[in-house]
């Protein structure tokens, strides 16, 4: 079946330490997007790709780092520059059409807490 | 970034009606969008409106779309306790970016 995978589902990270969230989606799609949520937040952009080696910054990048070597996967990374960095992770991906929105589709998230 | 808004929490009894209502700022979206999404999981795409429509009806889903006041609701029939989630509305742009709601938590009662 077709879909987007996130891995892991649970990841613990020390202090000082660099920690990367794996997604890999199958559907062909263009686009690939991170996103942060936080309870009673909703969901907040992190890093958007529309093509590979190609990426933008959402409203929240300042600590995340991401890759886009190949069409399929979109690891985030984050850094120890971010400073709050529990939260929960979700990854999604679109086709691109010009002029016309197109639904997102979403992994089942990547809980990261600090140890 | 553009403006959704959604009440936090809404409480219903099983077999009722819910009602989950959200306003938008952005005219030139195509669509307009509806996510569930359960406990500890990523969001599931329930249904989508095309801008140009008033409602939409998928089974127990009915969506109704007021471009004129920017007013989305979803409409939920006979709520089961399996209907327990949040559900988030959400507009895109014509640049592939989505703007969320903070998400509507949905409490059935049995």
């Amino acid at each position: 079946d077709g879909g987007i995978t996130q891995s892991p589902k649970y990841l613990f990270r020390k202090e000082g330490q660099n920690v990367t969230l794996s997604c890999e989606q199958n559907l062909n799609h263009d686009a690939m997007y991170w996103y942060r949520q936080d309870p009673g937040q909703g969901l907040r952009l992190i890093y958007y790709s529309q093509i590979v080696n190609d990426f933008q910054k959402g409203d929240i990048a300042e600590g995340y780092s991401v890759s886009r070597e190949k069409k399929e996967s979109f690891p985030l990374t984050v850094t120890s520059a971010q400073k709050n960095p529990t939260a929960f992770y979700l990854c999604a991906s679109s086709e691109i059409e010009l002029d016309i929105d197109q639904p997102q589709h979403f992994g089942d998230g990547t809980r990261l807490s600090i140890l | 970034g553009e403006d959704v808004e959604q009440s936090l929490f809404l409480s219903v009894r099983e077999g009722d009606s819910s009602v989950i209502n959200c306003t938008y700022t952005d005219s030139s979206s195509t669509y307009l969008y509806w996510y569930k999404q359960e406990p500890g999981a990523g969001l599931q795409l329930l249904t989508y409106i095309f801008s140009n429509m008033d409602m939409k009806q998928d089974q127990r889903l009915t969506v109704l779309l007021n471009k004129k006041d920017k007013h989305l609701s979803l409409r939920i029939a006979d709520t089961q306790t399996g209907d327990s989630a949040i559900y988030f509305c959400a507009e895109g742009d014509t640049g592939n970016q989505f703007y969320f709601g903070t998400g509507t938590s949905l409490t059935v009662i049995p």
